[in-house]
């Protein structure tokens, strides 16, 4: 089983700060096909989890541009350029190139 | 738009058994593969199974296989998960998402294994 670990686990933010979080795969999630298949997911307070971005470094419909991706291999990172208070919740990377896994979580809170 | 609404959670006591749905609407449901995702009161996502868009291939996580059974029936535009033996550690919410990319989530619904 591929497993997926982030770093840190909860971070503290003040508004108009940058955030990053990181994401390691204990195998390369490079396919055959070309495409690495790492996602980000947020999970707001009560809600259900929404895809922000996809195959490492392309943002879902409607997703802010502050928000970006990027890595390869086995090594990414979540950077959110500046933070708002809407960002808060807990960020979730996901690989889907064997089954699926989701990392542990990072919760996000703002300062 | 996409709607996904989950049903038939509820409390059942160990080695019960349950059946989840979820009525897909606002996209053609037998074009696109779906999955359910649970997660325990206070913890992170796990993955539980997925089927192909015509149900051709099915997967399971380890920790449900043998137990749990994903079906769909595209005439009804809906997803099942058919849970047997169910365990107190299988006490979660439980999502179905829309492939590609798990973008569209529904909100869930919540199962107690509990004597």
């Amino acid at each position: 089983d591929i497993v997926m670990t982030q770093t840190p686990l909860s971070l503290s933010v003040t508004p108009g700060q940058p955030a990053s979080i990181s994401c390691k795969s204990s195998q390369s999630l490079l396919h055959s096909d070309g495409k690495t298949y790492l996602y980000w997911y947020l999970q707001k307070p009560g809600q259900s989890p929404q895809l922000l971005i996809y195959e490492v470094s392309n943002r879902f419909s409607g997703v802010p541009d502050r928000f970006s991706g990027s890595g390869s291999g086995t090594d990414f990172t979540l950077k959110i350029s500046r933070v708002e208070a809407e960002d808060v919740g807990v960020y979730y990377c996901m690989q889907s190139i064997q089954l699926i896994t989701f990392g542990q979580g990072t919760r996000l809170e703002i300062k | 738009q996409v709607q996904l609404v989950e049903s038939g959670g509820g409390v059942v006591q160990p080695g019960g058994s349950l059946r989840l749905s979820c009525a897909a609407s606002g996209f053609t449901f037998s074009s696109y593969g779906m999955h359910w995702v649970r997660q325990a009161p206070g913890k992170g996502l796990e993955w539980v199974a997925f089927i192909r868009y015509d149900g051709s291939n099915k997967y399971y996580a380890d920790s449900v296989k043998g137990r749990f059974t994903i079906s769909r029936d595209n005439s009804k535009n809906t997803l099942y998960l058919q849970m047997n033996s169910l365990r107190a550690e299988d006490t979660a919410v439980y999502y179905c998402a829309k492939d590609p990319a798990l973008g569209d989530w529904g909100q869930g619904t919540l199962v107690t294994v509990s004597s």
